[in-house]
C-alpha cells in the first residue's frame, strides 16, 4: 500500500522567497506530524495535527512558519521569507492515534 | 524539557562484531521508547520499540531493553552485517499524542 509521500523532494529557494511543502499521509491516519532535520542532527518536532485541528505548534521556529491541514488529510507546511537557517530536510509522519509513526522521504530545502 | 543523549558516532565495526549504541533520556511521565533507523538514501523506519519498564524490543537481530531505573534504552546486536550500516536514532515519545524527541543520531559503518 501507499506510504507517506512528500513533494517536492528537493527545493532550492532564494533568500526571501516563500515556499510550500506538501505531505500526503497514509489514508485513514488522523495524526500528522511535521519535523525539521538539520544536517547531521536528529529530527526536531515542529507541529502536530489531529484530523484538521492543529493541536500543537510549539516547535515552529518563528511566525514565518505556518502549517495547515484543512480537510484532515493533505497537509502543507509554508515558510515565508525564507532564510539560510531554514535549510534542512522537512519530514512528515502520520499515524493512527497513539500508533507507530510512518515517515515520508522528506523534502530537502536549500536556501541560497 | 524532554531530551535524549546518544552515543556519538561514527561507530566503525568489522562484520560480525558486537554492537552497542548507548541512549539515555530525560522525560516527564512514562514514555514509550523507540529506535529508528535511516539507511542511506531512505526515510526513517521504526526498528523496534518498548512501551513499559523491563520490556525488550527486538527486530532484525537488534534488541533494546527499557530500563526505567537508569532511564536508558541501549541498542545491541550480537553480530552486525554490512547491510546494517545506517544512522540510528533513539527517541522517547512525549505528550498525550506521542510526538517523538530524537537524539542526534549515531552513524554506524560496518566493513567486510
Amino acid at each position: 500500500g501507499a506510504g507517506v509521500s512528500q513533494s517536492p523532494r528537493y527545493k532550492v529557494a532564494k533568500r526571501g522567497q516563500d515556499v510550500a511543502l506538501r505531505c500526503d499521509p497514509i489514508s485513514g491516519h488522523v495524526s500528522l506530524f511535521w519535523y525539521q532535520q538539520a544536517l547531521g542532527q536528529g529530527p526536531e518536532f515542529l507541529t502536530y495535527f489531529q484530523n484538521e485541528a492543529q493541536l500543537d505548534k510549539s516547535g515552529l521556529p518563528s511566525d514565518r512558519f505556518f502549517a495547515e491541514r484543512p480537510e484532515g488529510s493533505v497537509s502543507t507546511l509554508k515558510i515565508q521569507r525564507t532564510q539560510q537557517e531554514d535549510s534542512a530536510v522537512y519530514l512528515c509522519a502520520s499515524s493512527l492515534p497513539g500508533g507507530e509513526q510512518f515517515f515520508g522521504p522528506g523534502t530537502r530545502l536549500t536556501v541560497l | 524539557g524532554d531530551s535524549v543523549t546518544q552515543m556519538e558516532g561514527p561507530v566503525t565495526l568489522s562484520e560480525e562484531a558486537f554492537l552497542t549504541i548507548n541512549c539515555t533520556y530525560t522525560a516527564t511521565g512514562y514514555p514509550s521508547l523507540f529506535w529508528y533507523v535511516q539507511y542511506p538514501g531512505e526515510g526513517l523506519q521504526l526498528l523496534l520499540k518498548a512501551t513499559k519498564a523491563d520490556d525488550k524490543g527486538s527486530n532484525k537481530g537488534f534488541e533494546a531493553t527499557y530500563r526505567k531505573e537508569t532511564t536508558s534504552f541501549h541498542l545491541e546486536k550480537g553480530s552486525v552485517q554490512v547491510s546494517d550500516s545506517a544512522v540510528y536514532f533513539c527517541a522517547p515519545n512525549s505528550g498525550g499524542y506521542n510526538k517523538l524527541i530524537f537524539g542526534a543520531g549515531t552513524r554506524l559503518a560496518v566493513h567486510p
